[in-house]
């Protein structure tokens, strides 16, 4: 199975700020990347698909980037609404994995 | 509007079984490739296994954790998607989530956009 490591665990950031989440596969898997944002008691949300499209409705300060092992997701300039937790996914072949999570904190 | 909602999720003892249901409305479900994730309590995402659609053969994948105890299942007629949970462990405690995993036309690009609320389901004794 294709390990998907995320980095960091947990971020603290203020209102206004760039931040980026990393994620590291195990092996190569393109482009076949995907992003998703998961707000307390809800169920996630796609924000990015194939590493860098942005998915309809969301944001254009949300950002993607990366192929082969290592992708980022680039907050612009960070929104109250954007303190949630995210989740890189591959979906180069099954099972299909998520990376542990980065939970996204207020300052 | 394009909608999911789970059904089924109950609190039952480890070897039980459950059966979860997922009510799908405002696209094509039959043509949709469907995929149940998890969540445990205070965790991340897992998932669970995938059923394509008929027209491109019906197939199930599963993670190995439930491989051989779990079954993805559909019912195009009735626009709902299941899953048959056998030989449940404590471990399977979980929210569960449907979602479909869309393909990029045209390509191989595979991604969860619709997802349900979830539904609780409840392993202990």
């Amino acid at each position: 199975d294709i390990q998907m490591t995320q980095s960091p665990s947990s971020l603290s950031a203020s209102v206004g700020d760039r931040v980026t989440i990393t994620c590291r596969a195990s092996q190569s898997i393109s482009n076949y990347l995907n992003w998703y944002q998961q707000e307390p008691g809800k169920a996630p949300n796609l924000l990015i698909y194939a590493a860098s499209s942005l998915q309809s409705g969301v944001p254009s300060r949300f950002s993607g980037s990366g192929s082969g092992t290592d992708f980022t997701l680039t907050i612009s300039s960070l929104q109250p609404e954007d303190f949630a937790t995210y989740f890189c996914q591959q979906s180069d072949s099954t099972p299909y994995t998520f990376g542990q999570g980065t939970k996204l904190e207020i300052k | 509007e394009v909608q999911l909602v789970e059904s089924g999720g109950d609190l039952v003892k480890p070897g039980g079984s459950l059966r979860l249901s997922c009510a799908a409305s405002g696209f094509t479900f039959r043509n949709a490739w469907m995929t149940w994730v998890r969540q445990a309590p205070g965790k991340g995402l897992e998932w669970v296994g995938r059923i394509k659609s008929e027209t491109d053969g019906g197939t199930t994948d599963y993670a190995a954790p439930v491989k051989g105890r779990f079954t993805i299942s559909r019912d195009d007629s009735k626009n709902t998607l299941f899953l048959q949970m056998n030989g449940l462990k404590t471990d399977d405690t979980a929210v569960y989530y449907c979602t479909t995993d869309t393909n990029l036309p045209g390509y191989y690009y595979y991604y969860m956009d619709v997802w349900g609320k979830g539904t609780t389901v409840t392993v202990s004794s």
